[in-house]
């Protein structure tokens, strides 16, 4: 079956202005997850939805990013006047119970 | 507070067992997890273990767990050149089952 499935896969944007990352789960998954891959940081946990629950955005590096999961499916996650500091692959997760099934990323540069 | 920690590099002979050695730190965590990310790819879900489990078996992949001194390890017999990659341990805090990761390990196979 399809797995998870992130939009763009590179997204190439000037400082200052905002960026919108998608993300398909697998079909049926009720938990959601956006990590952020940058060679400083490693990996690291951003936020998190589980079904109509209020998500966990703990892991959010600062109130310029926001995410929203519409109808329990895709998940968009928005980054407001992008910093270069904010250059990272963004990586999704989807889990229906103990394993997590990413996607293959979204490479964001932020010149 | 939450911390993974793995050695960096790894270089074996192809034929040889690779061992891949972790510790971390939250001893509530529930799962402990393998990923392995080949150049350019995804997060790709090798293995993950249970905390009350000591030791798991899949085909050449053994993970073994020591509970108290909060170790982790993933052995891989028979290690072919496309096993070259870099694998992560992470490990699943809190009721959320966010992933706190390792800086992850690169694992080179010498023909």
């Amino acid at each position: 079956g399809a797995g998870v499935s992130q939009s763009p896969s590179n997204k190439v944007t000037e400082k200052g202005k905002d960026v919108e990352l998608r993300c398909d789960p697998i079909s049926g998954h009720t938990a959601l997850y956006w990590y952020r891959q940058s060679l400083g940081q490693g990996l690291e946990f951003l936020i998190y939805f589980q079904g109509n629950s209020a998500p966990d955005k703990s892991g959010l590096p600062s109130d310029r990013f926001s995410a929203e999961r519409t109808g329990g499916s895709v998940s968009t996650l928005t980054i407001q006047r992008t910093q270069q500091e904010d250059s990272a692959v963004y990586l999704c997760a989807s889990s229906l119970s103990n394993e997590q099934f990413f996607g293959p990323g979204t490479r964001l540069t932020v010149l | 507070g939450e911390d993974v920690e793995q050695s960096l590099f790894l270089s074996v002979r192809e034929g040889d067992s690779s061992v891949i050695n972790c510790t971390y730190t939250d001893s509530s965590s529930t799962y402990l997890y393998w990923y392995k990310q080949e150049p350019g790819a995804g997060l790709q879900l090798l293995t993950y273990i249970f905390s009350n489990m000591d030791m798991k078996q899949d085909q050449r992949l053994t993970v073994l767990l020591n509970k108290k001194d909060k170790h982790l390890s993933l052995r891989i017999a028979d290690t072919q050149t496309g096993d070259s990659a870099i694998y992560f341990c992470a490990e699943s805090a809190g009721n959320n089952r966010k992933l706190i990761w390792g800086l992850g390990t690169s694992l080179a196979v010498n023909p």
